[in-house]
């Protein structure tokens, strides 16, 4: 069956670190690859996407990866913050339909 | 420029009830979509629109269903509510056009929906 798994529990990192959170997925191929953020009672916001022809993307202090061999993206947050800690989401187009597929995201808290 | 509207942002339903969620796109989006998040999960995809026509439909039952106006405002139906349909109801709009969407998602805050 097809599926996407995210890290269950929350992620605890020290501030400065880098945090790692990773998405997984099986009988997807999908073309395009997007991590979004999420905070309590607010609907997601759009923060990287990525293609399958590319293996690394970057946005200030963000990047993703995307291995479609190991169908596995892993995302960064370098020199993380407090105003970092929210849940994180990794969404995949299921190729040939026009339909998103959430992961159930990773909670992140950054701790001061 | 004002981003994803939705109305209502709370509602408290009983059993059996029916609701109406509405959503504004961002102006210029053409293309609408509809998710639920139950607590502790991630969204789930309910129904794409694009131009007023139906372009993809979730694993949801046929008590929910939706429809596109000509000014790309979207409403989602719930008919015959259940316990199990509380949840946050989130609404996506984008520019729309390719078939593999290589466009990001604007979400609005959701309406939260409650079913006693």
């Amino acid at each position: 069956s097809q599926k996407i798994e995210q890290n269950s529990e929350a992620l605890n990192i020290q501030e400065g670190k880098t945090a790692t959170l990773t998405c997984n997925y099986t009988n997807y191929s999908p073309a395009y690859l997007q991590w979004y953020r999420q905070d309590p009672g607010r609907g997601p916001v759009f923060l990287l996407l990525i293609r399958e022809n590319e293996k690394e993307k970057r946005k200030e202090r963000l990047k993703v990866t995307f291995d479609t061999t190991l169908k596995q993206s892993l995302f960064h947050i370098t020199a993380s913050q407090p105003a970092d800690s929210a849940t994180y989401l990794c969404a995949l187009d299921a190729s040939g339909t026009y339909k998103y597929i959430f992961g159930t995201g990773t909670r992140l808290k950054v701790l001061a | 420029d004002a981003g994803v509207t939705q109305s209502p942002t709370h509602l408290i339903k009983t059993r059996g009830q029916h609701v109406t969620l509405r959503c504004s796109p961002i102006s210029g989006h053409k293309s609408v979509s509809w998710y639920q998040q139950v607590l502790g999960q991630g969204p789930q995809f309910i129904f794409q629109y694009y131009e007023k026509e139906e372009r993809g439909r979730g694993n949801f039952p046929d008590r929910f269903s939706a429809r596109q106006f000509p000014n790309y405002s979207s409403e989602l139906n719930v008919n015959a509510l259940l316990l199990g349909d509380s949840a946050l109801y989130l609404c996506a709009s984008t520019t729309g056009g390719d078939v593999y969407s290589n466009q990001p998602q604007h979400f609005g805050d959701g309406t939260r929906l409650s079913i006693l």
